[in-house]
């Protein structure tokens, strides 16, 4: 069982360019996020989908757009990004509805975005 | 915002138990004590997680203190491979997502 993968696993983008992140859970879980770690800081909730629809948006910006098209991926669009947007981007996934108070995550291992 | 705080670091001999506290002062009745950690170049991994009574896993126990406002993680014989960041978390039923705050966690050291 692999869990979480995140595809690719390192990215360079220039500011113009447009790409995507690819999640997939093999865990048959139910909610799936995508978080933000930057250097030295703590992880960001950026956003929330339980079973296919967009629960909470955490004030991210336009030029991220998520996609999740089923329940075991999720995918998130990136265009015209600016070099802070340089970044560890985190999937992850659980079991429960998101916001359960038993829910556990399980994590990818990350995309780590360098834009330049 | 019922919210966590954690010593930056901490450093242990492996081998030895290891005790990592976290002060949730505000904590509410509903709020769940989850714990998870971040091994280098690696996503979070669950660790565990707790109400009100102690919890024991393969991993490691909870222990919560009877007015919840504190609780500390266990390990109970370090090793190299627990040399991780472990974040300390609060969860409430139903929480809207952007009061889900990972803090800076504590980043645990493990000397050989």
């Amino acid at each position: 069982e692999t869990g979480v993968t995140q595809t690719p696993r390192h990215l360079v983008m220039g500011m113009t360019n447009k790409k995507s992140l690819k999640c997939e859970q093999h865990l048959g879980h139910n909610a799936m996020y995508w978080y933000k770690q930057s250097a030295k800081k703590p992880l960001e909730l950026m956003f929330v989908y339980n079973f296919k629809e967009q629960t909470e948006n955490n004030s991210v910006p336009s030029r991220f757009s998520p996609e999740c098209p089923n329940s075991s991926h999720l995918f998130l669009h990136l265009h015209t990004l600016q070099p802070e947007d340089s970044a560890l981007y985190l999937c992850a996934s659980s079991q429960e509805p998101a916001g359960g108070p038993g829910e556990t995550q399980y994590f990818g291992p990350g995309t780590r975005l360098l834009v330049l | 915002d019922a919210k966590t705080t954690q010593p930056n670091s901490m450093e242990s001999n492996e081998e030895e138990p290891v005790h990592l506290p976290c002060n949730h002062s505000t904590i509410s009745g509903t709020d769940y004590i989850h714990w998870y950690r971040q091994l280098p170049s690696q996503g979070p991994e669950y660790v565990i997680h707790g109400l009100t009574s102690n919890v024991n896993n393969r991993m490691a126990s909870l222990a919560i203190a009877e007015d919840r406002k504190s609780s500390t993680l266990i390990l109970h014989r370090a090793t190299l491979r627990d040399a991780a960041v472990y974040y300390c978390i609060l969860r409430d039923w139903g929480t809207s997502y952007d009061k889900v705050i990972f803090g800076p966690g504590t980043s645990l050291s493990v000397i050989p």
